[in-house]
């Protein structure tokens, strides 16, 4: 089954530093691929998408994530890392079709001073 | 830009009582519409998706179903709620025109008591 993953449940930070939330994918042809975030008790906003191009895309909030289709990873990155970006992170793929948005498990990222 | 309207943010539901929650989209036609549910804040779980009016597919067995009666209408409902119907359930717009992400409503915390 086609599928994205997440292998961390939460990723720890210190504010300043970098940051990456992992996320490999396991879908056939040429999945659109995205993050989202959520903050407690909210719906998930979009932060940015990957459908062709550019495999480094960028996207809200200084967030940016590289399509690698030799590892079949979208990584979302920072290069540093603010206590408000402390939030649920989640990848997700549809095929294109617009039909099935799936999302993963989800990450939830920690920011600390 | 696309809005979505869900209602009602909390609601509390004895055991074996019906559920209907809404959910309409303004600024776009025709678009794709999901109900996702999410359990103890964590993965999201597709529960139905739509394409068009009066057509729904359902992804997991379960106590719920959806309907579509208009464009920007999509109703999830329960005949009789369990226990473990509660969650936060989220309404999702995805409009394939201009931009490919999806929309999120504001989520209602479901509690069945």
């Amino acid at each position: 089954a086609q599928s994205v993953a997440q292998p961390e449940d939460q990723v720890n930070v210190a504010e300043g530093n970098p940051l990456t939330v992992k996320c490999t994918y396991s879908v056939s042809g040429n999945p659109y691929l995205f993050w989202y975030v959520q903050y407690p008790n909210r719906g998930l906003q979009f932060l940015l998408k990957y459908i062709t191009g550019d495999n480094l895309v960028k996207g809200s909030y200084g967030f940016e994530a590289e399509f690698n289709k030799s590892q079949t990873s979208f990584h979302l990155k920072k290069p540093s890392a603010l206590v408000s970006d402390s939030a649920l992170y989640f990848c997700a793929f549809d095929t294109g079709t617009a039909s099935k948005l799936t999302f993963g498990t989800g990450t939830r990222l920690q920011v600390t001073l | 830009s696309q809005t979505i309207h869900q209602w009602p943010a909390t609601l509390v539901q004895p055991v074996g009582s019906p559920l209907s929650l809404e959910c309409t989209v303004e600024g776009t036609s025709n678009p794709n519409l999901y109900w996702y549910r999410q359990a103890a804040g964590r993965g999201l779980q597709l529960l139905f998706y739509s394409v068009g009016i009066g057509q729904i597919s359902s992804e997991v067995p379960q106590n719920l179903s959806a309907s579509r009666p208009q464009d920007r209408q999509f109703i999830l409902s329960s005949k009789k709620l369990l226990l473990s119907d509660s969650g936060f359930y989220l309404c999702a717009c995805l409009d394939r025109g201009l931009r490919t992400e999806a929309f999120f409503g504001q989520g209602t915390r479901l509690t069945v008591v």
